[in-house]
């Protein structure tokens, strides 16, 4: 049973370039959540997708932006990079959550480096 | 607004040893769910012990406990028995109601294993 997948794995762009990472979640989900982690920083949150819709948003500009797919699959899509968008960023699936002690199942992260 | 501050940003211990790694939270919810997850080099977040705010016993799973103390808002992670694969990053994070879909994370504190 495969787990969260994500590509790519490292990924370099130059600032004010667009980047699309992807997120296929673990079998059996059907809720996808993405979180961008700087170096040497605990990952913030920047939303989550559930039925094909952002169901709730971190504090994080327009510039980000996702999408989900009718097999749960999700993209992360950052428009005119800055270079403080250097990050590993995370995708993590659940099933939707009823009760707080839901688990979110991670991914390996994408390396995003802006130059 | 939620907070996870995580003092440590370092810490050692020798092989086969205890280790405690602190964590405080601040939330104004009455209902939230405190989360320990260990990070490898590899990047991907690993899940290791949840718990709720109205459990009245401290979580344990395998060698790892919590040390929960609610009046205070700590939720300390205690490894016992260290072995050299737990030599990682150690996030505590936090989610409440009524916005569980959003997990909070502290900065982490970097643990190393000494053999």
């Amino acid at each position: 049973d495969a787990g969260v997948t994500q590509s790519p794995t490292h990924l370099i762009k130059t600032r004010g370039q667009q980047v699309t990472l992807r997120c296929s979640p673990k079998s059996g989900h059907d809720t996808v959540s993405w979180y961008q982690q700087a170096l040497g920083q605990g990952p913030q949150f920047i939303f989550q997708y559930y039925e094909e819709e952002e169901r709730q948003r971190g504090n994080f500009p327009d510039r980000f932006s996702g999408h989900q797919y009718p097999n749960y699959s999700s993209e992360l899509n950052v428009n005119a990079l800055l270079l403080g968008d250097s990050a590993l960023y995370l995708c993590a699936s659940s099933t939707q959550g009823s009760s707080l002690s839901y688990e979110q199942y991670f991914g390996p992260g994408t390396r995003l480096t802006v130059t | 607004a939620q907070k996870i501050t995580q003092t440590q940003p370092g810490m050692f211990v020798q092989e086969k040893e205890a280790v405690t790694l602190d964590c405080t939270y601040d939330t104004s919810d009455q209902s939230y769910g405190l989360f320990w997850y260990k990070q490898p080099s590899s990047g991907e977040m690993i899940f290791l012990i949840y718990q709720g705010s109205y459990d009245e016993q401290n979580a344990t799973e395998g060698r790892y406990s919590l040390n929960f103390q609610k009046a205070r808002k700590s939720a300390n992670l205690v490894i016992s028995a260290s072995q050299l694969g737990d030599s990682a990053m150690y996030f505590c994070a936090m989610r409440s109601v009524p916005s569980y879909d959003k997990v909070i994370f502290g900065p982490g504190t970097s643990l190393s294993v000494i053999p």
